[in-house]
């Protein structure tokens, strides 16, 4: 089955302790990128990978890092978590052909203490 | 990418039609119709998309006007499991997905 997973999908931590949450796709997808949900906000792209080794901040990137060293692998690190990133993350993949489609995870809801 | 307008919100009784329509009167010529819906907090789902022409699938038929400055999705035989926020954009592919404040449908029983 096609499917875009994200690992955990929910997660309490504390400010300062870092964390990864991966994002894995089956689909052969050179586009894969990370957006956070927040109420009122809408969802904000954060990081974006046009293929490996080849990634790009979005609209809101502070605080975090990503690495693509594998097509299907797509992991977001808060390496310093502050309780503004508690949210709700969606990973998201597609090809990058025109007219194709974006696929979602189910996405990580992270709170920072 | 063309900004596109949507109503707040509808209802609709389960069973029938759902028709939910959307604006995009600034679209350019390569940039596509594409239709998500989120069921409270879970990611995003797609529907349909399409360019020009009508589009159908297993879950929605895509009505685009000639002009391509409007756009209908048709959900044939709604149930309550619809209910969500859908959101329709409108571009051209492996790009940041903006979404709107979409249409929040809720299905009556």
């Amino acid at each position: 089955e096609a499917q875009v997973t994200q690992n955990p999908r929910y997660l309490i931590t504390v400010t300062g302790k870092k964390l990864t949450v991966t994002c894995s796709q089956n689909m052969n997808h050179e586009y894969m990128s990370w957006y956070r949900q927040d109420p009122g906000l809408g969802l904000r792209q954060i990081y974006y990978s046009m293929n490996v080794e080849v990634t790009d901040k979005g609209d809101v990137p502070e605080g975090y890092k990503v690495s693509r060293k594998e097509k299907r692998n797509f992991p977001l690190i808060l390496e310093s978590p502050s309780p503004n990133q508690t949210s709700l993350y969606f990973c998201a993949s597609s090809s990058i052909f025109a007219g194709e489609t974006q696929y979602f995870g189910p996405g990580t809801r992270l709170l920072v203490l | 990418d063309a900004k596109t307008t949507q109503p707040t919100s509808m209802d609709c009784a389960e069973g029938r039609a759902a028709n939910l329509p959307c604006n995009h009167s600034t679209i350019s010529g390569n940039e596509y119709v594409y239709w998500y819906r989120q069921i409270h907090s879970q990611g995003p789902q797609y529907i349909i998309h399409g360019l020009k022409n009508n589009e159908t699938n297993e879950m929605a038929s895509l009505i685009i006007t000639e002009d391509r400055k409007s756009s209908t999705l048709i959900l044939p035989h709604a149930t309550l499991r619809d209910t969500a926020v859908y959101y329709c954009i409108a571009l051209r592919g492996a790009q940041k997905l903006v979404f709107g404040q979409g249409t929040r449908l809720t299905i009556n029983p």
